[in-house]
């Protein structure tokens, strides 16, 4: 079974720093591109960045360039999601999201984490 | 403000048939890529229900079906149950912009 879960989130002041995990099990992760997702309070689904199953191939969504980074270690099936700088409209549920090569849906998910960013 | 749009809202009694616009573009839906959706339970992570316009996933009900027609996609609903009372979401990738979008969402109320 496919699980992916993710941690780090919590409450942060703006302008602050924060550091998601996602950890995969019961699918070969180092074959599998990789996602976050994000979701404000009552807010629908933003796309927020992308890499690609060796980690070469990274995009972020504009709203988030420049301050977040994503990378993994497919060693240690796990991905994370590096945000400095964070905002008040950072704030949602973040969500780690695969995406089979070729394809362009996102297809299993995570529970995903709460943050948080105070002003 | 998306590049792909969705009603906000959607309603149906129980057994009847819903169903869901998703309206695009050239750039996204209308290119190669085509439409996805998927069904989120209030609380809950979203889940796949239709990828490539009209695949569905290993369990998911056939009640689901997806279409595409140009730059737009749409998702019906059959015998409408109250479980599947929850938020829809179209997504597709935009070859303009470089990125993956979402529609805003379509809350479905079972009435």
């Amino acid at each position: 079974e496919v699980q992916l879960v993710e941690s780090g989130g919590g409450l942060v002041q703006s302008g602050g720093s924060l550091r998601l995990s996602c950890t995969a099990s019961g699918f070969t992760f180092g074959d599998s591109e990789m996602n976050w997702v994000r979701q404000a309070p009552g807010k629908g689904l933003e796309w927020v960045s992308y890499i690609s199953s060796s980690g070469t191939t990274i995009f972020y969504a504009d709203s988030v360039k420049g301050r977040f980074t994503i990378s993994r270690d497919n060693a240690k099936n796990s991905l994370w999601l590096q945000m400095n700088s964070l905002r008040a409209e950072d704030t949602a549920v973040y969500y780690c999201a695969t995406k089979t090569t070729g394809t362009s849906y996102f297809h299993y998910w995570g529970q995903g984490t709460l943050v948080t960013v105070s002003s | 403000q998306s590049v792909v749009t969705q009603p906000p809202s959607v309603s149906g009694a129980p057994g009847q048939r819903v169903t869901i616009s998703c309206t695009g573009s050239s750039s996204n839906i209308g290119a190669v890529y085509g439409a996805h959706w998927f069904q989120q339970v209030p609380g809950t992570a979203p889940k796949l229900l239709i990828y490539d316009n009209s695949n569905r996933p290993s369990g998911v009900p056939d009640r689901f079906s997806g279409s595409k027609s140009g730059t737009s996609a749409s998702l019906a609903i059959t015998g409408l149950q109250a479980e599947d009372e929850a938020d829809y979401y179209c997504q597709s990738y935009d070859v303009s912009l470089s990125s993956w979008v979402f529609g805003g969402g379509t809350k479905l109320t079972v009435l």
